[in-house]
């Protein structure tokens, strides 16, 4: 079965520090892999996705993600955090053999003037 | 020139009483979704349909009928709504057999349940 871990339910950071979202994954097959954001009431929003391709994956927002096979892990981060960046994150892995999405627990990142 | 759209954004009710969800997208994706997200924020799939076919039904109660009029449409029926029901619903869709494809959602419906 395939399943994703946020190993941090919140992290908190300053304003123009660099962000780190920590994301390790499980999978028997070569996993498709996606990190979604949701800002307060407001839907899903996809930041990146990886798919077998390249290993370092840039998204939207200044935001990339590293595809490490060795370590199981698909961290996010960003090098200059900005207050519009506070929101839940979401590290997500899609289903082998269905199109369903697997969610992780979620990451609410704090971002401090 | 919303891709997902979901109405109404916000569902209050009283515990008995029937409500349905409808759900939009003007992407010309032939697969959609729906998601539950609890108070802790935590999302779990409930069905899929590709082309109008459930495909996916996740152990979700009969209370919970999709129905799919069209690829473009899926609409979320819930009967004899319970306490436990509350949550945000989320309407989803993707365009299914391309690699990596992502899915994209709506904005929510905000159900509470009095």
């Amino acid at each position: 079965a395939q399943s994703v871990t946020q190993l941090d339910s919140h992290v908190s950071v300053s304003e123009g520090t660099p962000v780190l979202l920590r994301c390790n994954y499980s999978s028997s097959y070569s996993p498709s892999l996606f990190w979604y954001v949701q800002h307060p009431n407001k839907g899903l929003q996809l930041l990146l996705k990886y798919t077998s391709a390249a290993t370092l994956v840039k998204g939207i927002n200044g935001f990339e993600a590293e595809f490490k096979k060795s370590e199981t892990s698909f961290h996010l981060t960003k090098p200059s955090a900005h207050m519009s960046d506070a929101a839940e994150y979401f590290c997500v892995v899609r289903s082998y053999n269905t199109d369903k999405l697997i969610f992780g627990t979620g990451t609410r990142l704090q971002v401090f003037p | 020139d919303t891709a997902v759209s979901q109405t109404p954004k916000y569902l209050v009710t009283q515990m008995g009483n029937d409500k349905s969800i409808k759900c939009e997208q003007n992407l010309g994706h032939d697969t959609m979704y729906w998601y539950k997200q609890d108070s802790k924020k935590f999302l779990k799939i409930m069905f899929s349909y590709n082309n109008k076919e459930l495909i996916i039904n996740e152990t979700v109660p009969n209370r919970f009928s999709p129905k799919s009029p069209d690829k473009a449409h899926l609409n979320l029926h819930i009967n004899s709504l319970e306490l436990g029901d509350s949550a945000v619903y989320f309407c989803a869709s993707s365009q299914a057999g391309r690699e990596g494809q992502p899915q994209h959602f709506g904005d929510g419906t905000r159900l509470s349940i009095l």
